[in-house]
C-alpha cells in the first residue's frame, strides 16, 4: 500500500530552526510537495522536489532522497506566524497526490 | 501563480437540505479538479476526482449519490451535498490541476475552502 509518515506535532522556539521529516512508500514517484496549512484555511504551496538534494527558498528549505524515500522541510529563523500544519504529499505514478496526515508545528516565544 | 476560487466561503443549512459548492479556476483551464473534506484537527481526505466532461471518480467510502459532482467546463466544478445531515458538517476544499504546473502538470492549486455547518 501507499504510505506517508510524518510526526503528528512538533514544538519549537521563535527564532530557532526546526526540521520536519517525511518518509514515504508509494507506487511510483513524480515528486514530493510540502504545503503549509493554517487553521481554518486551505493549504498553500511551499516547495516541490523531484530530484535528490536540497531546494532553498528564503527561510524554508526542502530536501529529498529518493533512494531512502525521505524528505524534510527545514524552517529557519522561526516566526510566530509559522505556527501551522505542514503537509507532505507525494505524487505517484498516476499523478495522484498521496497526503501525509500533517505535522502541527507550535512556535513558542 | 494559478488561482482557484471557491464559493461560498461558509454556509449554514438545515438538516435535509442540499448545498452546492462551486470551484473555479480563474486563470487556467483545469481538466482535473479534486474535492477534499477535512474534519477538525484531521488531515485532508480526498473525496473524489473530477474530470471535465466525464463522471467523477469517488474514493472508497464516499457516497456518490450523496455528494454529486459536476465538471461541466474546464474552469468550473461543483459539489452538491444532498440531504445534508449534521455529520456532513466539515471543511470542504477543492483543488485544480494546472497542466502547466509543476510535476508534469500534476501540481494542484487549492481553493480557499467552504465551511459547511448543518444544523
Amino acid at each position: 500500500g501507499q504510505n506517508i509518515d510524518q510526526p503528528t506535532e512538533m514544538t519549537a522556539t521563535e527564532g530557532a530552526i526546526v526540521q520536519i521529516n517525511c518518509t514515504y512508500q508509494t507506487s511510483g514517484f513524480n515528486g514530493l510537495f510540502w504545503y503549509q496549512q493554517h487553521a481554518g484555511e486551505a493549504p498553500t504551496f511551499l516547495s516541490y522536489n523531484v530530484l535528490d538534494g536540497l531546494e532553498e527558498k528564503g527561510r524554508f528549505s526542502s530536501f529529498l532522497s529518493r533512494s531512502k524515500g525521505y524528505s524534510y522541510l527545514l524552517l529557519k529563523e522561526l516566526q510566530m506566524k509559522d505556527s501551522a500544519s505542514y503537509l507532505c504529499a507525494v505524487m505517484d505514478s498516476n499523478y495522484q497526490l498521496i497526503w501525509g496526515a500533517g505535522t502541527k508545528l507550535i512556535i513558542k516565544p | 501563480g494559478a488561482v482557484v476560487s471557491q464559493h461560498p466561503s461558509w454556509v449554514i443549512c438545515k438538516s435535509g437540505t442540499s448545498v452546492k459548492i462551486e470551484c473555479r479556476s480563474l486563470d487556467f483551464q483545469a481538466t482535473t479538479m479534486f474535492w477534499y473534506r477535512q474534519f477538525p484537527k484531521q488531515s485532508l481526505m480526498l473525496m473524489a476526482t473530477s474530470n471535465e466532461g466525464s463522471k467523477a471518480t469517488y474514493e472508497q467510502g464516499v457516497e456518490k449519490d450523496k455528494f454529486l459532482i459536476n465538471h461541466a467546463s474546464l474552469t468550473l466544478s461543483t459539489l452538491t451535498v444532498t440531504s445534508a445531515h449534521p455529520e456532513d458538517s466539515s471543511f470542504y476544499i477543492c483543488s485544480a490541476r494546472d497542466p502547466k504546473g509543476l510535476a508534469g502538470g500534476g501540481e494542484q492549486f487549492f481553493g480557499p475552502g467552504t465551511r459547511l455547518t448543518v444544523l
